[in-house]
């Protein structure tokens, strides 16, 4: 069974903290994605990473930075959290270059409070 | 610009009612591949079909049936017989040339008994 793995579930954070949202995927996919889902914003992207070391940003990378040291391996990073970045993440991962569906995760709600 | 367009925010009907749900998309690739997931409350997107810029033709898989249209950029999902197990939020997605998977802001589905 495929699977994409986020490290928690739901989080709460105090303002200014720096925050590691891990993801984990376990079907040697080369591409990696992190979004943040809002309610009547659909899912936006942040970073997306096609390789390990390898990192694009998305629509919406302002206040996040990423690391992709091992390919099954994607941290989110939030330097210092802020309450507009509370939000419902999701991870997802895809074979390079298939073109087929991305594997999501369950996502991590972040509260920062 | 890649962008995908989910007009419809919410949808209300009644189990037994058919239910479609549309999908603009915006690309300047020539090859490209449109996406549906549906995210039940439970949270995890779930992959429903892929459709690639190349085939036209529509398809079906039980209640479910997708209208591929390039003349007007649409990609429309259509339910049949709705349940109120269809009731959840679906995502109409676009992924480009260089990997990246844009999402529409989703419609919410809610089916009443």
């Amino acid at each position: 069974d495929v699977k994409v793995t986020q490290s928690s579930r739901y989080l709460v954070k105090r303002t200014g903290e720096k925050v590691f949202l891990e993801c984990v995927q376990d079907m040697d996919h080369e591409n990696m994605f992190w979004y943040r889902q809002d309610p009547g914003l659909g899912l936006r992207l942040i970073y997306f990473s096609y390789d390990v070391k390898m990192k694009e940003k998305g629509d919406i990378p302002e206040g996040y930075s990423v690391s992709r040291e091992k390919k099954e391996r994607f941290s989110l990073i939030l330097e210092s959290a802020s309450t507009n970045q509370t939000s419902m993440y999701l991870c997802a991962s895809s074979a390079r270059l298939a073109h087929t569906e991305a594997f999501f995760g369950q996502g991590t709600r972040l509260t920062v409070v | 610009a890649q962008k995908v367009t989910q007009a419809q925010t919410e949808i209300s009907v009644v189990e037994k009612e058919d239910v479609t749900l549309d999908c603009v998309y915006e690309t300047r690739d020539t090859t490209y591949y449109l996406f549906w997931y549906k995210q039940p409350p439970s949270g995890e997107l779930v992959f429903l079909i892929r459709r690639n810029s190349f085939d036209e033709q529509n398809e079906i898989s039980g209640r479910y049936s997708w209208n591929f249209q390039k003349s007007t950029s649409s990609f429309n999902f259509t339910i049949t017989a709705s349940q109120v197990v269809d009731s959840a939020v679906y995502f109409c997605a676009l992924l480009t040339n260089t990997d990246k998977l844009i999402f529409g802001t989703g419609t919410r589905l809610q089916v009443f008994p």
